[in-house]
């Protein structure tokens, strides 16, 4: 799978939109871009994702650039519960089915 | 709550040891993924089965072994346990055998310590 590249942290006031970006300049026609976030001392849990175009869910939004080297997460209204490592993975139809994590980057929420 | 079941929550050993985890996938899910979080290697991906076939392979040592049952339960056993096995093991589920679109659910995790 192509990789990703994340910045290693950011942070959020709560209540105010969170944009993160993810990198991903060597993607392929049919890798799929996958947000999956993991809350401290819980297993991941996936959050959103898409193929080409913008993709809205309770949880989030995706933002897809056009040429596709590059997308955001959005978090519309940060919580305090968003405060999590978010990993942004590329998943190849035509390849492994397995996930790879990076190493994402933490959002830390301030009250 | 995923609906993935992971016991025991924590487990504590010593090195030389031999150790099983135990999976239970959501229901109506044919696929069992097996994770590694340790401090220094971050998440990877161990094994993956599917409907009781091994299916992919990932980082997984030779002391390492992986099954799925009948009823779709996995176990993951961890032998010859060394300090560096100490980590987080997480199971994953999902519907089918390739779900590159679809989405994975984790379990709660086993911590597992190896003193």
């Amino acid at each position: 799978d192509a990789k990703t590249t994340q910045p290693n942290s950011m942070e959020s006031n709560e209540e105010e939109p969170v944009h993160l970006p993810c990198n991903h300049s060597t993607i392929s026609g049919t890798d799929y871009i996958h947000w999956y976030r993991q809350l401290p001392s819980q297993g991941p849990e996936y959050v959103i994702h898409g193929l080409t175009s913008n993709v809205n869910n309770r949880m989030a939004s995706l933002a897809i650039a056009e040429d596709r080297k590059s997308s955001t997460l959005i978090l519309h209204r940060a919580t305090l519960r968003d405060a999590a490592v978010y990993y942004c993975i590329l998943r190849d139809v035509l390849g492994a089915n397995n996930l790879f994590f990076g190493t994402g980057t933490r959002l830390t929420v301030i009250p | 709550d995923s609906g993935v079941t992971q016991t025991p929550k924590h487990l504590i050993t010593a090195t030389g040891q031999r150790v099983t985890l135990r999976c239970s996938p959501r229901s109506g899910d044919l696929s069992v993924y097996w994770y590694q979080q340790s401090l220094d290697q971050g998440l990877q991906f161990l094994i993956q089965y599917y409907n009781g076939e091994e299916r992919a392979k990932g980082n997984i040592l030779e002391r390492f072994s992986a099954q799925q049952f009948p009823d779709l339960h996995s176990e993951l056993n961890l032998s010859s346990l060394e300090l560096g096995d100490s980590a987080l093991y997480f199971c994953a589920s999902s519907p089918r055998w390739r779900d590159s679109y679809n989405e994975q659910f984790f379990g709660p995790g086993t911590r597992l310590t190896v003193l």
